[in-house]
């Protein structure tokens, strides 16, 4: 199947710091990306979709100025966490769709 | 949003056991993904299923979506240690949207 990288795979940092995710499909083009989050022993909830050479769309209830998305190329999104605070502790997954959506193997974030 | 009522939530049971996991809506999906998710790792998929009725194998894997589209099942025969794992169902809302179902963590005992 395609391939989804992420990276970093870990991440540390201080409360107030900002973060970027980057998220790679490294066999094909994707036009969409999705980022997700899941908290511990909690199953994916959907961000955003990230649109290549457009706007990002967030679902309800994510702040679009917390959490910026930009879809440079057909193979790169980022995910920056911008002031990031504790609570925004969780893993981030992306996800790339070709046939179907291929997921990156996630970026565990921790702020302290 | 649609949504996807996963169960059981937890099921732990002895090797060489069957058993099934349920996906249920009460909304019609295009399409519906089975995953499995290590810790610490991204989910990978198993299986789409996509017409009313249809059934799918992987190995001791039998994957059924319903003949509405708004269920899917997932039967495990004969059960062993490495299918330890959390399984998701995820229905295609459109829009190439995925989402998911609660997850179901499978612990398989030796």
């Amino acid at each position: 199947g395609a391939v989804v990288s992420q990276h970093p795979s870990r991440v540390i940092c201080k409360s107030g710091t900002s973060v970027k995710i980057e998220c790679r499909s490294l066999d094909f083009q994707a036009t969409t990306m999705f980022w997700y989050r899941q908290f511990p022993k909690q199953s994916l909830m959907l961000m955003a979709t990230s649109n290549e050479g457009s706007k990002a769309t967030y679902e309800q209830g994510v702040e679009k100025d917390k959490f910026l998305i930009n879809h440079a190329s057909l193979t790169l999104s980022t995910l920056t966490v911008t002031s990031a605070h504790p609570e925004d502790s969780s893993f981030y997954i992306c996800s790339a769709r070709e046939d179907t959506q291929y997921f990156g193997p996630g970026t565990r974030l921790t702020v302290l | 949003t649609q949504l996807l009522e996963q169960s059981p939530q937890f099921l732990s049971i002895q090797e060489g056991e069957n058993l099934t996991v349920y996906c249920n809506s009460s909304s019609v999906f295009s399409s519906l993904q089975w995953y499995r998710q290590e810790p610490g790792e991204g989910p990978v998929l198993l299986v789409t299923v996509v017409t009313g009725g249809e059934v799918k194998k992987l190995k001791r894997l039998t994957f059924q979506f319903g003949d509405a589209r708004k269920d899917s099942s997932l039967h495990i025969t004969a059960a062993q240690p490495g299918d330890t794992g959390l399984y998701l169902c995820a229905g295609d809302q459109g829009a190439q949207k995925l989402v998911f179902g609660q997850g179901t963590r499978l612990t398989i005992n030796p």
